[in-house]
């Protein structure tokens, strides 16, 4: 089955600086590749997606880049604002994914 | 917009003590999900239904089983519950297996004494 590293476990920043968190997968059959923010007390929240045909995608402050040769892809976050903090899981699979440990990341203002 | 309902937000148990948690969705989604939440271990698949009275084994079913009776609801139960199912369950929907976006509910934090 899939398998699906993440790093690092925790990310402190200064407001105002960028944030990467960086994540691998195992399985080259897998097509879909989320990523879910989950604050204090709520269930995660997809934040941003990207299919195995497409390379990069931009929403706003976040991006996420993928690269199937070397088996990773990344979460971008621009101009980090202390409500950024949360823990942040990646996925990788198809209609069943596989969620990464979680990247617990702290904005300070 | 979507909303997925568990019946509690916290929960304590003995030891032993059968306990069902419920998942009520209130779209029309094939598939449903419980997941299991440990700190540094990430989100853990127990069980998956994706119609009324089907269900698939995840990656960690031991100790649970789960219930559909009708789309809408998707029950976890654990038949003797132990310490070490001591955790937050997360409850999660998905539309169609060709839209993979997942729908989380709040979460139940279970403490088994």
């Amino acid at each position: 089955g899939e398998n699906v590293e993440q790093h690092p476990s925790t990310l402190s920043v200064q407001e105002g600086d960028s944030a990467v968190i960086k994540c691998t997968y195992s399985d080259s059959a897998s097509n879909y590749f989320p990523w879910y923010k989950q604050e204090l007390g709520k269930g995660p929240q997809l934040i941003i997606d990207i299919r195995s045909n497409v390379g990069e995608k931009k929403d706003q402050r976040i991006a996420v880049t993928l690269n199937k040769t070397a088996k990773h892809f990344s979460l971008h976050i621009t101009e980090t604002q202390p409500e950024d903090s949360a823990v942040y899981f990646c996925a990788g699979g198809s209609y069943i994914p596989t969620f990464g440990r979680g990247t617990s990341l702290i904005v300070h203002p | 917009d979507v909303k997925v309902t568990q019946s509690s937000r916290y929960l304590v148990k003995r030891t032993g003590e059968k306990v069902f948690l419920e998942c009520v969705q209130d779209m029309d989604h094939e598939n449903m999900f419980w997941y299991r939440q440990d700190p540094g271990l990430g989100l853990r698949l127990i069980y998956f239904s994706y119609d009324v009275k089907m269900k698939e084994k995840g990656d960690i079913p031991e100790g649970y089983s789960v219930s559909r009776e009708k789309k809408e609801r998707f029950s976890l139960i654990l038949e003797s519950a132990s310490t070490n199912q001591t955790s937050m369950y997360l409850c999660a929907t998905l539309l169609t297996s060709t839209l993979y976006e997942q729908y989380f509910g709040p979460g139940t934090r279970l403490t088994v004494t």
